[in-house]
């Protein structure tokens, strides 16, 4: 079945540190993956996504290029802020619609 | 702007009560989606809809139960809740394309459940 592995939490920066959440996946045919991001007392809401092999999703300075050879989604950012700490979830799209979640990623970044 | 709202942000049952929660969605989507979000698990889903009065199990439907009357309407029944039901739970919608995997979901605030 489908499935989808991101790195553990939680993960601690300074401002103005670079980011990389690692994501990794398992899935059958060509499935779209995503990054949602969940603010403190929030749901959850979509970062980026992207639809096919190459192509680089983009939002608020995030990046994560869609790499089949790899299995891999993973999140980047140059320079993060105090306001980027939150929870992280990449997901994979499978037939109808459904979402295949990550166990998340905590990211604090400190001033 | 796509507003998914659900009716409780925190909730105390007692064990065996029956619990409804009830997520709305404003922009017509025909998918809605219940999940449950537990620390080190991610989110799992409990049951989706693809329309009225459609409903299909999920990863984790067990002690579960749904309702949508409504297009707008997902609701989610706890029949007789359980400690090990504490959770949070998150209401989620999109619209339908036939054959992708490309739409978004937009979920609600989420309802932060204590069973004791």
């Amino acid at each position: 079945g489908n499935s989808v592995t991101q790195m553990e939490g939680p993960v601690t920066l300074s401002e103005e540190a670079f980011l990389t959440i690692n994501c990794t996946y398992t899935a059958t045919g060509y499935p779209s993956l995503f990054w949602y991001v969940q603010y403190p007392g929030e749901g959850l809401q979509l970062l980026l996504k992207a639809t096919k092999a190459d192509d680089k999703g983009s939002n608020k300075g995030f990046e994560a290029t869609y790499r089949k050879e790899t299995t891999s989604f993973h999140l980047e950012k140059g320079s993060v802020q105090v306001s980027d700490s939150a929870v992280y979830f990449c997901a994979l799209g499978s037939s109808g619609d459904k979402l295949t979640f990550g166990t998340g990623t905590r990211l604090a970044v400190r001033p | 702007d796509v507003k998914v709202t659900q009716s409780s942000r925190y909730l105390v049952k007692r064990t065996g009560e029956k619990v409804f929660l009830e997520c709305v969605q404003d922009m017509d989507h025909e998918n809605m989606f219940w999940y449950r979000q537990d620390p080190g698990l991610g989110l799992r889903l409990i049951y989706f809809s693809y329309d009225v009065k459609m409903k299909e199990k999920g990863d984790i439907p067990e002690g579960y139960s749904v309702s949508r009357e409504k297009k707008e309407r997902f609701s989610l029944i706890l029949e007789s809740a359980s400690t090990n039901q504490t959770s949070m739970y998150l209401c989620a919608s999109s619209s339908l394309t036939t054959g992708s995997y490309q739409e978004t979901q937009y979920f609600g605030p989420g309802t932060r459940l204590l069973v004791l």
